[in-house]
């Protein structure tokens, strides 16, 4: 086990809702990344946090949004769900200036938007 | 400049055969290379990884290639193993301040008994 958990495990919305996501980061780690995986493709990078700001963004509109608290979990935030938002939402923590440069993935949020 | 390519898209390899996924960039800034192995509703796990300034890298069954002037990596899976049925993606990070990772497509191998 990674250390890295996530909740809910899945989620069902309607499209226009808006959804929380959360994650716990392995101990230790100061940073949390969060990607977003369709079926059947890589995962795309969405945004990281470090030290509770954003460190990072990727090609996500700003109705993705997000959080990182003093103990380093994280929330995504994703406001007026489209159906193409309909993912696996991966969190993934890491130390940055630590001597590696390991990244663990959590087991991910699965989001259906109807 | 920030896509990863990887090929093949699928991959079937018998028991015991030697199973190659290629990956290439073009952003010369990529700094380190992971491997991860995802399974079927579980998150990637890391596999293996290299920085450029190695050319090959070794655990267990598992090799990393390196290819700096190609500017191309794979990954070797020695022996495959069914347990090793799997999706692989090889992808790259970002050289700046933090643990932007840009992923391939995924290759989906399946190593028949």
């Amino acid at each position: 086990e990674t250390g890295v958990t996530q909740s809910p495990t899945h989620l069902i919305k309607t499209r226009g809702q808006q959804v929380t996501l959360r994650c716990s980061s392995q101990s230790g780690h100061n940073t949390v990344s969060w990607y977003q995986q369709a079926l059947g493709q890589g995962p795309q990078f969405i945004f990281q946090y470090y030290r509770e700001e954003e460190n990072g963004r990727g090609n996500f509109p700003p109705r993705f949004s997000g959080l990182q608290f003093p103990n380093y979990s994280s929330e995504l935030n994703v406001n007026a769900l489209e159906l193409d938002d309909s993912a696996l939402y991966l969190c993934a923590s890491s130390l940055v200036g630590g001597r590696t440069d390991t990244q663990y993935f959590g087991p991910g949020t699965r989001l259906t938007v109807l | 400049q920030q896509q990863v390519k990887q090929s093949p898209q699928s991959l079937i390899v018998q028991k015991g055969g030697i199973s190659i996924i290629n990956c290439a960039y073009e952003n010369t800034a990529f700094d380190y290379f992971p491997w991860y192995q995802q399974f079927p509703g579980k998150g990637p796990a890391l596999l293996i990884a290299i920085r450029p300034d190695v050319s090959e890298k070794k655990e267990g069954r598992f090799t990393i290639s390196f290819n700096k002037s190609a500017k191309q990596f794979s990954l070797h899976i020695m022996d495959s193993q069914p347990g090793d049925s799997a999706t692989y993606f090889c992808a790259a990070r970002v050289e700046n301040y933090g643990q932007n990772f840009v992923f391939g497509p995924g290759t989906r191998l399946s190593v028949l008994p």
